[in-house]
């Protein structure tokens, strides 16, 4: 059975502070780790990666991939009270690129 | 605009009855997908079809059927066997490429 855990499952911060957030996972047939914000409605997109070693980058967001040990990171540098949100990750499996989720982590910022 | 229509935003109905909700996408995406969100945690498949007239069961399809009569139209009903329907059910369509994946807003049923 496919497995996607995310950690912490909550943080609760200050602004400017910076956080990592954590994703492992266990699948069969791997095409692609995806990050996503999810405020009150459908997941945004953050980030697609299926290569290790290679940062993504977006603003004060960044995400890496390790294949090998099966982990990928999420960090937030500067957070802001917009980055309250939780944020998925979940893992594209399959020729049906189905995606399997894990429970997300609740990040919340405050002043 | 491209992108997925569901409706309605939000629905309520009585314990024991169908409920059908409707996911349109105009992104000529062949794969289209449903999975349930409950508080605090994460997506479950419920459903996915990768083209028309077929469909596969995911992991909690029980008390759940859809139909892909139309590349467009993927509906979801939930019928009185599904003992916990109240929930947050989000539709997804991709491309079946790299990156392909794009969510609906999401249907919010409760059950009473």
């Amino acid at each position: 059975e496919d497995k996607v855990v995310q950690s912490p499952l909550s943080l609760v911060v200050h602004e400017g502070d910076t956080v990592t957030l954590n994703c492992s996972y266990e699948v069969t047939n791997f095409r692609s780790l995806l990050w996503y914000k999810q405020e009150k409605k459908a997941p945004t997109f953050l980030f697609m990666l299926t290569s290790s070693g290679i940062e993504k980058k977006s603003g004060r967001l960044s995400s890496i991939l390790d294949k090998k040990e099966l982990f990928s990171i999420l960090n937030i540098t500067a957070t802001q009270t917009g980055d309250s949100a939780v944020y998925l990750c979940a893992v594209c499996v399959g020729t049906a690129s189905k995606l399997t989720f894990g429970t997300g982590t609740r990040l919340q910022v405050t002043l | 605009d491209g992108g997925i229509t569901q409706s309605p935003k939000y629905l309520f109905r009585k314990e024991g009855q169908n409920v059908t909700l409707s996911c349109e996408q105009n992104l000529n995406h062949d794969a289209m997908y449903w999975y349930r969100q409950d508080p605090g945690q994460g997506l479950r498949l419920i459903y996915y079809s990768q083209i028309v007239n077929d469909f596969q069961k995911g992991d909690i399809a029980e008390g759940y059927s859809v139909s892909r009569e139309k590349k467009e139209s993927f509906p979801l009903t939930v019928t009185s066997a599904q003992k916990n329907p109240t929930a947050f059910y989000l539709c997804a369509s991709s491309d079946n490429r790299a990156y392909g994946y794009t969510f609906g807003s999401g249907t919010r049923l409760t059950v009473v």
